[in-house]
C-alpha cells in the first residue's frame, strides 16, 4: 500500500493566488514526521516545511503553511501569494520511527504558476 | 545551511564502464542515503547508512553498491554501467529523529549510452 499519496499530478495557478497541494499518508506508527520538498527543474531537493505527529499547531514557514489533519491523515501544503519562482515539482514525504527513520516520498505534484 | 556535495553533476558514460558517484557532507551526520529518481518521478531509496561501516539496501533493488569508511563520505559504485542505470542519483544526510529533515546534494544525472 502507498504510504504517501499525492493525487494531483499537475496544477496550474494564477500568480498571486494561494494554492493547496494535497497529501495523505498511511501509518500505524504513533511517531512520525511529515515533510514537503520543492524540486525545481535544476533537480535539487529543497526542504520547505516539517510537521511532527505530536505537534498541536500547524507548521508555518514564511509563505508556506501545512494544514495538518491527523484524524484524516492529511498534510496539505498551502502556498500563499504564489510567485513565478514557485513553479516546480513538490513532494510530500514521511519519516516513521519504526521503519528506521527512512524518508518515503509521494509521486509529486508539478505546480505551474501562470503570469 | 546544509553542506552536502555530489560529484560529478553530469556524467555520460558507455555501457560496461565502472563508475563511482561521490557524496560528501560536512555536517557530521551519521545517517546518509542514496535515492534514485527518473525525470519527473518519485524518489526511490536504494541505499542507506547509519554510520561508519553500516550499509543497508533500500526499498528499490539496485545493482549499485555503497561503502561508508568515513562519516563524511558515502560513495556509490556501479561495477558495469548499463542503459537501464540512466537516472538521477541524489545523496542525502540527516540527524537522528523523525523530526529531522534530510539535506540533499544537487544530484548526479547519469546517462549510460
Amino acid at each position: 500500500a502507498q504510504k504517501i499519496t499525492q493525487t494531483q499530478p499537475g496544477m496550474f495557478v494564477q500568480e498571486k493566488e494561494a494554492v493547496t497541494l494535497d497529501c495523505t499518508y498511511d501509518t500505524s506508527d504513533p511517531s512520525y514526521g511529515l515533510f514537503w520538498y520543492k524540486q525545481p527543474s535544476s533537480g535539487e531537493m529543497i526542504f520547505l516545511i516539517y510537521q511532527g505527529s505530536y505537534d498541536q499547531q500547524n507548521a508555518t514557514e514564511g509563505r508556506y503553511s501545512l494544514n495538518f489533519q491527523k484524524a484524516r491523515k492529511s498534510a496539505n501544503l498551502v502556498i500563499s501569494a504564489s510567485q513565478l519562482g514557485d513553479s516546480a515539482m513538490y513532494f510530500c514525504a514521511m519519516r516513521e520511527g519504526r521503519s528506521g527513520e527512512k524518508l518515503t516520498f509521494g509521486t509529486g505534484t508539478r505546480l505551474t504558476i501562470i503570469p | 545551511e546544509a553542506d552536502i556535495y555530489q560529484t560529478p553533476r553530469y556524467l555520460v558514460i558507455g555501457t560496461g564502464k565502472k563508475i563511482t558517484l561521490e557524496c560528501s557532507q560536512t555536517m557530521g551526520h551519521d545517517k546518509m542515503y542514496w535515492y534514485q529518481q527518473d525525470p519527473g518521478m518519485e524518489l526511490h531509496l536504494i541505499h542507506y547508512s547509519y554510520g561508519v561501516n553500516s550499509t543497508e539496501k533500500g526499498d528499490l533493488s539496485s545493482e549499485s553498491t555503497v561503502s561508508r569508511i568515513r562519516t563524511e563520505h558515502f560513495p556509490l559504485t556501479l561495477e558495469s554501467a548499463r542503459p537501464s542505470h540512466t537516472s538521477q542519483y541524489l545523496c542525502a544526510s540527516s540527524e537522528y529523529g523523525v523530526n529531522s529533515p534530510l539535506h540533499f546534494g544537487n544530484g548526479t544525472r547519469l546517462t549510460v549510452t
